[in-house]
C-alpha cells in the first residue's frame, strides 16, 4: 500500500527566505505526483503536477522536483512571501490505480 | 469555466436528519470523487466514481451513499446523519487515463462545512 509522507508537519520562516518541503512516498511505481496549497477554510488548488518520466515542473517561483528511485519529491520556494503562508500538500497517483494517495501536509508560515 | 462547484458552503444537521451534498465540473472529467478532511486525520476518500452511472467505496465509506447519474454532478447523501460525521467534505474531479497528458490531475472544489449535533 502507498504511503506518503511530508515532513516537517510545520515550517515557520522569516520573508525572504528559500525553503525546500519535503514529500516522500513508498512505491516508486507512480503516475504522477501533485502538489496543492490549501488557505484556512479554503479547498486546494493544484500548484503543480509532475509526471512520471518527468524530473522538474517550475511555475513563477515554485519549483517541484521528482526522484521516483528514492520516492522523493521537494517543492522549493524562492524568496518566500507572507503570503505563501498555507498548508502545501502532495499526492501521489500510484500506478494502474484510479485512487491517488495524500500527505498529510505541511503548514508553512512565512513571518514579515 | 466555473471548475468544480459544491452545494452548500454549510450546513448544520440534527443527529439522524438526511441531507445531499452536490458536486458539479464543467470540465467533461470522467473521475469524480468525494472527501472528508478532519484535523489530524488529513483527507479520506469517501466514494469515487470513474464515470457515468459508475461508483465505488473509498476508504470511509460507511454512513454515505452516492449516486452519478449525469456525468458532470456527483451526489453525495448522509441519510441518517451523525455526530461522527461532522467534517469538511470536499469534492474532485479528473480527467480519465484517455487524455495521457493530463489524465489523474485533480481539481478541488471549496469545500462544504457539515455540522451534526
Amino acid at each position: 500500500k502507498q504511503e506518503v509522507t511530508q515532513i516537517p508537519a510545520a515550517l515557520s520562516v522569516p520573508e525572504g527566505e528559500n525553503l525546500v518541503l519535503n514529500c516522500s512516498f513508498t512505491d516508486s511505481a507512480i503516475y504522477n505526483l501533485q502538489w496543492f496549497r490549501q488557505d484556512p477554510g479554503k479547498g486546494l488548488t493544484s500548484l503543480l503536477l509532475i509526471q512520471s518520466s518527468q524530473r522538474e515542473q517550475t511555475s513563477g517561483r515554485l519549483n517541484a522536483s521528482l526522484d521516483k528511485s528514492s520516492g522523493r519529491s521537494t517543492l522549493y520556494i524562492a524568496a518566500s512571501q507572507p503570503g505563501d503562508s498555507a498548508t502545501y500538500l502532495c499526492a501521489v497517483q500510484p500506478g494502474g490505480s484510479y485512487i491517488p494517495t495524500f500527505g498529510r501536509g505541511t503548514s508553512l508560515i512565512v513571518h514579515p | 469555466n466555473a471548475g468544480v462547484t459544491q452545494t452548500p458552503k454549510f450546513r448544520v444537521l440534527k443527529t439522524g436528519q438526511s441531507m445531499t451534498l452536490l458536486c458539479a465540473q464543467d470540465m467533461n472529467h470522467e473521475y469524480m470523487y468525494w472527501y472528508r478532511q478532519d484535523p489530524g486525520m488529513g483527507l479520506r476518500l469517501i466514494h469515487y466514481s470513474v464515470g457515468e452511472g459508475t461508483t465505488a467505496k473509498g476508504e470511509v465509506p460507511d454512513g454515505y451513499n452516492v449516486s452519478r447519474l449525469k456525468k458532470q454532478n456527483f451526489l453525495l447523501g448522509l441519510e441518517s446523519a451523525a455526530p461522527s460525521q461532522t467534517s469538511v467534505y470536499f469534492c474532485a474531479s479528473s480527467y480519465g487515463a484517455q487524455d495521457r497528458k493530463y489524465s489523474y490531475e485533480q481539481y478541488f472544489g471549496p469545500g462544504t462545512r457539515l455540522t451534526v449535533t
